[in-house]
């Protein structure tokens, strides 16, 4: 079992659509990374979190450490939003762990 | 935050031959970090590499084929050698994602083997 799971791996939705990517994680962690990978292959990051909620934009995040639990949620979504959405976390003194990504693609 | 500057951005090469990717960090940084994404796959660590100091591999890594170097505290190259189809993939440098720090990366570099 991976130390790091995402659902779906694939999700095509209509513009405007309310968008939800999930990520569970097995080990205790500092910090969980949300990072969005565009197809040339530059990646982005778009959230750190260690508690609670972020947001920017129409991205938030939200991150549940009893659950070991984090989703990403993008409102309003459009076109542009289509990209690879990896999860990443990071244990205390280790390396970063990522997910298996999540193609996300927004038709107009 | 911090931009960094990875190139060539792809490159089609030969079985065989050697291809050296650069990454340039606007900024000082203690370590960055080489990245594999073969087609389809998360990303998995290849190396860190230290201003000063031997790169450390990770398991299935070695120095022979994947040489690094770090002349400094902004720049590093990742050099993939003797290179067979299996070494297409992206290749990522990266800074931060440390004690709890962000993450930055490069564009990536997208190597084709024929």
């Amino acid at each position: 079992k991976n130390e790091v799971e995402q659902s779906p791996q694939n999700l095509t939705a209509q513009e405007g659509e309310f968008i939800t990517i999930n990520c569970s994680y097995s080990v205790g962690i500092s910090a969980l990374h949300w990072l969005q990978q565009h197809p040339g292959g530059g990646i982005v990051s778009l959230f750190m979190l260690s508690s609670g909620k972020k947001k920017h934009g129409r991205l938030i995040a939200t991150i549940n450490i009893q659950e070991k639990h984090s989703s990403l949620h993008i409102t309003a979504s459009h076109p542009r939003d289509s990209a690879v959405y990896i999860c990443a976390v990071r244990a205390p003194a280790q390396k970063l762990v990522f997910g298996q990504g999540t193609r996300l693609t927004i038709n107009p | 935050s911090a931009v960094i500057s990875q190139k060539p951005s792809r490159d089609i090469c030969q079985r065989g031959t050697s291809l050296t990717i650069q990454c340039q960090v606007d900024s000082q940084v203690t370590m960055m970090f080489w990245y594999r994404q073969q087609p389809g796959q998360s990303l998995t660590l290849i190396a860190t590499a230290n201003q000063g100091s031997e790169a450390t591999y990770e398991s299935g890594f070695v120095i022979d084929k994947f040489p690094i170097s770090r002349p400094n505290l902004t720049f590093s190259t990742l050099t993939v050698s003797n290179m067979s189809p299996e070494d297409s993939s992206i290749y990522l440098c990266s800074v931060g994602g440390v004690m709890n720090t962000e993450a930055f990366f490069g564009q990536g570099t997208r190597l084709t083997v024929v």
